[in-house]
């Protein structure tokens, strides 16, 4: 039994340039979420997918930042021309849905994204 | 306004007592949920307790506990016989079932700003 896999765990990049994360959820969970922590803070909303329709986008989700999950399994977050204010932490989580009593996400490690 | 506010930036704990950590939330919603997750410097959010808000009994997981106060509108964990692993940042969270909504959610949960607990030997 795997849980939420992310890749890549680390990335730097420089500014302006695109990057690309991806997340393989628990198979059968067909919700998917993307979050953004920063340091010391919460975990902040980014986007949600249910299936393969993406349902709701945060006001975060700026227009460099695009998210997909094109058959309903895996998901990428791609950022385009980064700024250093993208530096953070992308948190992926997954969950099954209708039928799951507590509704708790299931999180992946997360990938680090450092801009210089 | 903040959904979910935890006032205490970080606490300290000896080994083998117990600790609270405080959460309070903001929510018209009749039907919602609140959650506890732990996250160890490894950066993986792992899942504590949950407790519903029509539950009538305080849920408990081992040595978790939550003191859900529906009136005051707190959802406080409580964690008895401090391990040393248990040093992480915790974070208090809800999920909303908004009025109209058919009495589902999509699970999105809010995230309040985290406490760091560290436990001393």
């Amino acid at each position: 039994d795997t849980g939420v896999s992310q890749n890549p765990r680390h990335k730097i990049t420089k500014r302006g340039q695109n990057v690309t994360f991806r997340c393989d959820p628990i198979s059968e969970h067909n919700r998917l979420y993307w979050y953004r922590q920063t340091l010391g803070q919460g975990p902040e909303f980014l986007t949600y997918f249910q299936n393969e329709a993406q349902l709701e986008k945060s006001r975060l989700l700026s227009d460099r930042f695009s998210a997909e999950r094109p058959k309903g399994s895996f998901s990428t977050l791609e950022i385009q021309r980064t700024e250093q204010g993208d530096s953070a932490m992308y948190l992926c989580a997954s969950s099954p849905g209708t039928g799951h009593h507590t509704g708790e996400l299931f999180f992946g490690e997360g990938s680090r994204l450092t801009v210089l | 306004a903040q959904k979910i506010t935890q006032t205490q930036p970080g606490m300290f704990v000896q080994e083998k007592e117990a600790v609270t950590l405080d959460c309070t939330y903001d929510t018209s919603d009749p039907s919602y949920g609140l959650f506890w997750y732990k996250q160890p410097s490894s950066g993986e959010m792992i899942f504590l307790i949950y407790q519903g808000s029509y539950d009538q009994q305080n849920a408990t997981e081992g040595r978790y506990s939550l003191n859900f106060q529906k009136a005051r509108k707190s959802a406080n964990l409580v964690i008895s016989a401090s391990q040393l692993g248990d040093s992480a940042m915790y974070f208090c969270a809800m999920r909303e079932f908004p009025s109209g909504a058919g009495g589902t959610s999509y699970g999105k949960l809010t995230f309040g700003q985290g406490t760091i607990l560290t436990v001393h030997p």
